[in-house]
């Protein structure tokens, strides 16, 4: 089946300790992108990858990492966690281009401490 | 910069009704719209997406939507509502970079039996 996985689904942290959110897609995707989804504030883009050697920051970048090593593969790293990055993300793949279909994952809904 | 505004946080229309959910642009150069669908505790599935050609666009489950240049709008349609159609949709707009989506707010649609 087609898909984009995302581990963990829920995570509860604290302030300052490192974590990491996976997501991968079986489609041989190149482009990958991760959001946050906000009450109010709707989705907002994070980081985006057009294929495996380009890497960009999105809308709200701060506080966060990302590396594409493999094209299935597109992690979001929490270097130092805080409060205000307690939010419901998701992440997504597209054939080529973000105007492609995009396709997303179950989310994970993080609470930071 | 390119943008969307989804002016209503909620609509509420009783099943077999017809519905609409508004979306308004702002752009420049061509604009390529799209409309997702986000299921309760699921990721955001795409709809349907206007680039080109006949103003009126088709998508899945019944959805259109109708682009109109002259009010700078994208309305999302249903001739006939389902309660089963409950649920978060977004409209979204490539950006200029044409390397991201940049999306709404959102708009709750709730379906009454």
């Amino acid at each position: 089946e087609a898909q984009v996985t995302q581990n963990p689904r829920y995570l509860i942290t604290v302030t300052g300790k490192k974590l990491t959110v996976t997501c991968s897609q079986n489609m041989n995707h190149e482009y990958m992108s991760w959001y946050r989804q906000d009450p109010g504030l709707g989705l907002r883009q994070i980081y985006y990858s057009m294929n495996v050697e380009v890497t960009d920051k999105g809308d709200v970048p701060e506080g966060y990492k990302v590396s594409r090593k493999e094209k299935r593969n597109f992690p979001l790293i929490l270097e130092s966690p805080s409060p205000n990055q307690t939010s419901l993300y998701f992440c997504a793949s597209s054939l080529v281009y973000p105007t492609d279909t995009q396709y997303f994952g179950p989310g994970t809904r993080l609470t930071v401490l | 910069a390119q943008s969307v505004a989804q002016p209503e946080d909620q609509v509420n229309v009783a099943e077999g009704n017809p519905l609409t959910v508004k979306c308004t642009y702002s752009v420049s150069g061509n604009p390529y719209l799209f409309w997702y669908v986000q299921y309760p505790n699921r990721g955001l599935q795409f709809l349907l997406k206007y680039i080109t050609g006949d103003n009126l666009v088709k998508g899945s489950y019944g959805f259109e939507a109708e682009f109109n240049k002259s009010q700078t709008s994208f309305h999302l349609k249903k001739p006939s509502a389902l309660v089963s159609d409950s649920a978060l949709y977004f409209c979204a707009v490539r950006d200029r970079s044409f390397q991201k989506l940049v999306f709404g707010t959102g708009t709750r649609l709730l379906v009454s039996p």
